[in-house]
């Protein structure tokens, strides 16, 4: 069956960074392309990044362009977000997300997400 | 900026019929959005209810169905179940590898 298992989260200073990871299993990583959505506590999703299969596509919600970074290694079967810069605002739930595949545009799968918290 | 708009809450009936939209804040929601509808308790991970519009998720119930309606896309709770009672997210596919979700819908069942 389809896993994913997020990790890296935990309480970083303003400014710091950190890198989450996703750890899937249960279908060919190597083949879908993959989405990370954060949730800020008490609020609804927001769409961060997407990643093409091979990773040679990258696009990211215009609140995090240029602060957070989506990777892939395909040999680990896992996919990352490196979060730069860290702002208060960026405090939520990190889950990462399979793409249904097949020109659905749409998510299939979801993680149980990793926490992150900005705080001095 | 593109908003994607959904009611901030609806309350049903054991047994009632709920309709939830997912709108845009200019202009309309066509099948090219691919509108997609996910359910979330408090505390969990988002459920896949619905994708490409009206397709159904594997193990979701028939009573959860999806279309457009008007300039909108919808999903609908017919004879909604306790069970039922939870936040509701649609997304829309913008084009260029970019989603947007509405702000999401409160299901009470009362």
């Amino acid at each position: 069956q389809v896993q994913l298992v997020e990790s890296g989260g935990g309480v970083v200073q303003p400014g710091g960074s950190l890198r989450l990871s996703c750890a899937a299993s249960g279908f060919t990583f190597s083949s879908y392309n993959m989405h990370w959505v954060r949730q800020a506590p008490g609020k609804g999703l927001e769409w961060v990044a997407f990643i093409q299969y091979d990773g040679n596509n990258k696009q990211y919600a215009e609140s995090v362009k240029g602060q957070f970074t989506v990777t892939r290694d395909n040999s680990k079967n896992t996919l990352y977000l490196q979060m730069n810069s860290l702002r208060p605002e960026d405090t939520a739930v990190y889950y990462c997300a399979k793409d249904q595949g097949g020109g659905s545009c749409s998510f299939d799968y979801w993680g149980q997400g990793t926490l992150v918290t900005v705080s001095s | 900026q593109t908003v994607v708009t959904q009611e901030p809450s609806f309350s049903v009936s054991p047994g009632g019929t709920v309709t939830l939209t997912c709108g845009l804040s200019s202009g309309s929601v066509s099948t090219s959005y691919y509108p997609s509808w996910y359910q979330q308790t408090p505390g969990q991970a988002p459920r896949t209810l619905i994708y490409t519009t009206n397709t159904r998720s594997s193990g979701v119930p028939d009573r959860f169905s999806g279309s457009i309606l008007g300039n909108k896309a919808a999903l609908t709770i017919t004879g909604a179940q306790a069970e039922d009672e939870s936040d509701y997210y649609c997304v829309l596919y913008m084009g260029g590898g970019i989603w947007v979700f509405g702000g999401g819908t409160k299901v009470t069942v009362l």
